[in-house]
């Protein structure tokens, strides 16, 4: 069966900092990658998503970025952390094929 | 461009009563529409899409292509029921990606 796996679970920054979350999934290949956040009153919103290695696409203007090494890896990234980079941090995948996004456990990362 | 609009961020339902968390969509091509649940202290998680046609835990959803529109609906609201409902559209286009509204947090009052 297929298993996401998101590390750390929490996260605390100083200003400054560098980030970089992994995600990972097993036993599925070539699945759609995506990060998200999740902000109070503000939803889940799509950060990144990716169809392949090195192929990213930004929804939105910030301070990360995201690379894609391998099939099944997707790093969320940045080199100086921002106060507002503040929140909880989602990674999911859907196979090409079928349309379900299955989630991982998130990050909750705060930036001080 | 595409857009899922929840335009309650807070719905507070007694146990018993019917409960209709309203969602509508933007979107040029033929989406395919889904709800998302996150129970407290859970993974965020499936609900049901549009295309299965199916009733999961009693709620339905009905795409109406008309008015764009994919409103979660259940009849009698149970008190587990409580948790963040995300409304979610993937295209047939530009990499599938999964698009989110800001989600709607049920409250069922016993």
């Amino acid at each position: 069966s297929q298993t996401i796996h998101q590390w750390p679970a929490t996260l605390v920054q100083p200003v400054g900092s560098p980030l970089s979350l992994e995600c990972t999934v097993e036993g599925t290949s070539n699945p759609n990658l995506y990060w998200y956040r999740q902000a109070a009153g503000r939803g889940l919103q799509l950060l990144f998503y990716s169809v392949g290695i090195g192929q990213i696409s930004s929804e939105v203007p910030q301070n990360l970025s995201a690379s894609r090494p391998q099939d099944r890896q997707f790093i969320l990234s940045s080199k100086k952390l921002l106060l507002s980079d503040s929140g909880f941090y989602l990674c999911a995948w859907s196979s090409q094929v079928n349309t379900e996004a299955f989630f991982g456990q998130g990050t909750r990362l705060t930036v001080v | 461009a595409q857009r899922v609009t929840q335009p309650e961020k807070l719905l507070s339902v007694f146990k018993g009563a019917p409960v209709e968390l309203k969602c509508n969509y933007s979107y040029s091509g033929s989406p395919e529409l889904f709800w998302y649940v996150q129970y407290s202290r859970q993974r965020l998680q499936l609900l049901l899409r549009h295309i299965s046609r199916e009733s999961i835990k009693g709620f339905t959803a009905d795409l109406n292509k008309g008015e764009t529109s994919f409103h979660l609906k259940k009849p009698f609201a149970q008190e587990e029921d409580s948790a963040m409902y995300y409304c979610a559209l993937k295209g047939n286009t530009g990499g599938f990606k999964t698009i989110f509204g800001a989600g709607t947090r049920l409250f069922v009052k016993a």
